[in-house]
């Protein structure tokens, strides 16, 4: 069974600063998607970034970045130049047949 | 602007009383699913529709139900609210397999 693993629960940032969010995942499928949604309080869960499996390059959008290590299964996420816009849940998904969620990591940017 | 609406932000019903919970989509997506928030357990499936009139079962069906007359409409059902299905739900959507999935702005449910 595929399974999504978010283990830092709470994460914190000085604006401005880098920050890296971490996933790892299980699975046996071969061709399968990763995602990055973000989930502003009280707002409406947005897809941040996304990574097909068969492509090596990591995937980058603006100030968002992952790093895609497929045979350790990890899918971190970083964000640079932290905003306080950023303040957010983070969730990491994967999908094949199904999606599958993470827990989710609370990010919170420090003015 | 694709979107996926809900019917209500906040809703607040009484242990016993038999819950609507209704979400539209303008995007013509095939799939459409249903979703409970709660801290430290993430996203968990309900029930999902692949099409119209059709229904597969999630990770937690218990308590639930679901109906899909219309290719835009799923709306999930809760036949007798009781106190632990306070929760948010979150109905989603997507064009098919390996696609992002769009979210409403979910449903915070207060069952009193």
């Amino acid at each position: 069974a595929q399974t999504v693993t978010q283990s830092q629960p709470e994460m914190s940032v000085q604006e401005a600063e880098t920050v890296t969010l971490s996933c790892t995942y299980d699975t046996s499928e071969s061709n399968y998607y990763l995602f990055w949604y973000k989930q502003p309080p009280s707002r409406q869960m947005i897809l941040v970034i996304r990574q097909e499996a068969y492509k090596q390059q990591n995937a980058t959008e603006n100030r968002f970045s992952v790093n895609f290590q497929k045979a350790a299964k990890s899918f971190s996420l970083k964000i640079s130049d932290s905003q306080l816009g950023d303040t957010a849940m983070y969730f990491c998904a994967y999908t094949g047949n199904q999606f599958y969620f993470g827990t989710g990591t609370s990010l919170t940017v420090i003015p | 602007d694709v979107k996926v609406t809900q019917s209500s932000r906040y809703l607040v019903k009484r242990t016993g009383e038999k819950v609507f919970l209704e979400c539209v989509q303008d995007m013509d997506h095939e799939n459409m699913f249903w979703y409970r928030q709660d801290p430290g357990l993430g996203l968990r499936l309900i029930y999902f529709s692949y099409d119209v009139k059709m229904k597969e079962k999630g990770d937690i069906p218990e308590g639930y139900s679901v109906s899909r007359e219309k290719k835009e409409r799923f709306s999930l059902i809760l036949e007798s609210a009781s106190t632990n299905q306070t929760s948010m739900y979150l109905c989603a959507s997507d064009s098919g397999s390996y696609n992002e999935q769009f979210f409403g702005p979910g449903t915070r449910l207060t069952v009193l």
